[in-house]
This record gives structure tokens, C-alpha cells and sequence, in this order.
């Protein structure tokens, strides 16, 4: 398995631009993470998925982020205006429920919004 | 509120000699720990976990200790090799709601030859 695939590795953008950051997880694997690593606060959960469901989305910021996962094998977070206190990096996370408490990373994107 | 604090930003240790790495938490419901190693440009990896019903867990150079009553938990590597440069982060989750980790902000390990 090619693990965690995230698109595109780097992104920059205006201030006001949407921004949108994809995620493959591996395949078999039915829960799915969003993060946003800074400097300040490390590794923050932003939302996660259960079966394309979502579960707990309290680590969203803003309205400004929405997250979507339509099937098992993709996942959206949408940045809608983006803004320069977004820049970080943000990784895509996958579980494999009822395995180990294990979670497999992505290689990440990172966003510059100027 | 930062429920999981790794006080130390970075940590510089000669080769050969021990890394000791500190995690605090403030969640008295947290009760399943991890540990992940983070190069650049790739993105974190499991290294080691410990429950709470343990205070020691070991694996070849690496071993977590966890002491409840002081909500604190430590990596210990030894020896330690070039090849353990990288940043760590400490994790925690209550089994009720085991896929939720609260990370701390990491700790940027050297080693030194």
C-alpha cells in the first residue's frame, strides 16, 4: 500500500482564496483524521470521520473550514476565505477501527496563505 | 487549553549518551499514551504507547514511563544514534474515545556525534 496520499504537498495562495487540501487514506482503513500542525500548538485534531461520517468536527477554527469525505477513499478540507493565520501544515491521518490505536500519517501539506 | 504539554522545545544529547523526553497532561480521563517521531518534510510516525494500567513499556532502545499521580510521562531512547534526530510529539486519549489524540507541540530531539 502507497499509505496516507496528500495533494498537493505544497500550497500557496492570496489571502481570500479557497483552498482546497485532498487526502487518500489506505485502503481498508475507515476512519479518517484532519490536523493542522503550528509552531505554537503542535498538532491540533481539526475533525475526524467514522465510516464517511463525521464525528467530532469541534476542532474546526471557523466556519471558514468544512471538511467532506463523499466515500472511503477520499476526503476534502475546504479553506473558504483563507487567511494568512492558516498557514501551518496540515496532515490527513487513517485508522484502521478494532486494529491497534495506530494512526498513519500522511506526508502533509503545507499552506502559505499571503 | 493545552491538556497535553511537552515544556521542552528542543533537546540537544551527544551520541551514545540518553534522551530523555518529558510530556505532561492535564486530563485526569486520558488513559492510553503514545509516542510519534516526526522527520522533516514526512509526516509523524508511532513510535511507542503505554495504558494506564502500566508504568513501563519498553522496545528495543526505547522505553515510556508513565506515573499517574503526577500526570506525567517520559520517552527514554538509549543509547542514542544520529538517526533519532527528529521531532517528538506526545499523545493522549481516553479509551471511550480512543481515536481522538490530543498531541502535545513537540520536542525537536539533536543528537550529536
Amino acid at each position: 500500500d502507497a499509505g496516507v496520499i496528500q495533494s498537493p504537498r505544497h500550497e500557496v495562495t492570496e489571502m481570500g482564496q479557497e483552498v482546497t487540501l485532498r487526502c487518500k487514506p489506505i485502503s481498508g482503513h475507515n476512519s479518517l483524521f484532519w490536523y493542522r500542525q503550528t509552531m505554537m500548538r503542535g498538532l491540533e485534531l481539526l475533525i475526524y470521520f467514522n465510516n464517511n461520517v463525521p464525528i467530532d468536527d469541534s476542532g474546526m477554527p471557523e466556519d471558514r473550514f468544512s471538511a467532506k469525505m463523499p466515500n472511503a477513499s477520499f476526503s476534502t478540507l475546504k479553506i473558504q476565505p483563507s487567511e494568512p493565520r492558516d498557514s501551518a501544515v496540515y496532515f490527513c491521518a487513517t485508522l484502521e477501527t478494532g486494529g491497534t490505536d495506530e494512526q498513519y500519517f500522511g506526508p502533509g501539506t503545507r499552506l502559505t496563505v499571503t | 487549553d493545552q491538556q497535553v504539554k511537552q515544556n521542552s522545545p528542543s533537546l540537544s544529547v551527544q551520541e551514545g549518551r540518553i534522551s530523555i523526553l518529558n510530556c505532561d497532561y492535564t486530563n485526569s480521563m486520558f488513559d492510553y499514551f503514545l509516542w510519534y517521531k516526526k522527520y522533516p518534510a514526512e509526516g509523524p510516525t508511532f513510535l511507542i504507547s503505554i495504558s494506564s494500567i502500566k508504568d513501563k513499556n519498553e522496545d528495543g532502545r526505547f522505553t515510556v514511563f508513565l506515573n499517574k499521580s503526577a500526570k506525567h510521562l517520559s520517552l527514554h531512547i538509549v543509547p542514542s544514534q544520529p538517526g533519532d534526530s527528529a521531532v517528538y510529539f506526545c499523545a493522549a486519549s481516553a479509551l471511550s474515545g480512543a481515536q481522538k489524540l490530543v498531541f502535545g507541540q513537540g520536542t525537536r530531539l539533536t543528537i550529536n556525534p
